[in-house]
């Protein structure tokens, strides 16, 4: 069963990078990583996707070594706005299209 | 169009009631997600229909009834809920063509308040 690991919780300030690290031991061959972001009461909302090495988009970059076993979203100079939960996703082994979602972390974001 | 559209976007039922969540997207995505998240918790799988049939079931109590009438729409049939059952219930879509890669799209809910 592909489970991940995150932080429960990370406190940052405005114009700061902020790092979210997920550890994803378990992931198979055939597995994405995707992150979503969640403000309360809305659906979660994709941010970004990798297999391996960086991706970058407009709003983060996605950090991922060699081994899968863990990957990193970058979020470059956050807002107030950006206080959210996010969440880090891999494909469950178990099923096709079995896409758990972990604890997540819980960022906040301070003036 | 880039939307999942749920509805209602409340409801509040009694013990007793049937009642149901509609969900509908016209991006063509072939897989279709109901998820339940109770307040601060994580999304939790409940079913995935894949090409319009079930192919996932989380051992969801059968007073969650799913049921996907063509491929742009998703219900979940509701009865004799317990008040446990109050959350948020997400719809998601995704194109299902590459095993696990591909985004989701989520709705932006329909919450549940059983009384």
């Amino acid at each position: 069963l592909a489970k991940t690991t995150q932080p429960i919780s990370m406190d940052s300030y405005e114009g700061q990078e902020v790092n979210i690290t997920c550890s994803h031991n378990n992931i198979a061959t055939n597995d994405y990583i995707t992150w979503y972001q969640q403000f309360p009461s809305q659906g979660p909302r994709f941010i970004i996707q990798g297999y391996k090495t960086k991706v970058t988009n407009e709003v983060a970059s996605l950090f991922i070594p060699a081994d899968r076993k863990s990957s990193t979203l970058s979020l470059p100079r956050v807002s107030l706005s950006d206080t959210a939960v996010y969440y880090c996703l891999v494909g469950d082994s178990g099923g096709y299209n079995k896409l758990i979602f972990g604890a997540g972390t819980r960022l906040a974001v301070h003036p | 169009d880039t939307e999942v559209t749920q509805t209602p976007k409340h409801l509040v039922m009694g013990m007793t009631n049937k009642k149901s969540l509609k969900c509908e997207q016209h991006m063509g995505h072939r897989a279709m997600y109901w998820y339940k998240q109770k307040a601060k918790k994580p999304p939790e799988l409940m079913f995935v229909y894949s090409y319009e049939k079930l192919s996932i079931n989380e051992s969801v109590p059968s007073r969650f009834s799913p049921e996907c009438p063509n491929s742009s729409l998703l219900n979940l049939h509701l009865h004799a809920l317990q008040p446990e059952d109050s959350a948020l219930y997400l719809c998601a879509s995704r194109s299902g063509t590459g095993g696990n890669t591909g985004e989701l799209f989520f709705g932006e809910g329909s919450r549940l308040t059983v009384l």
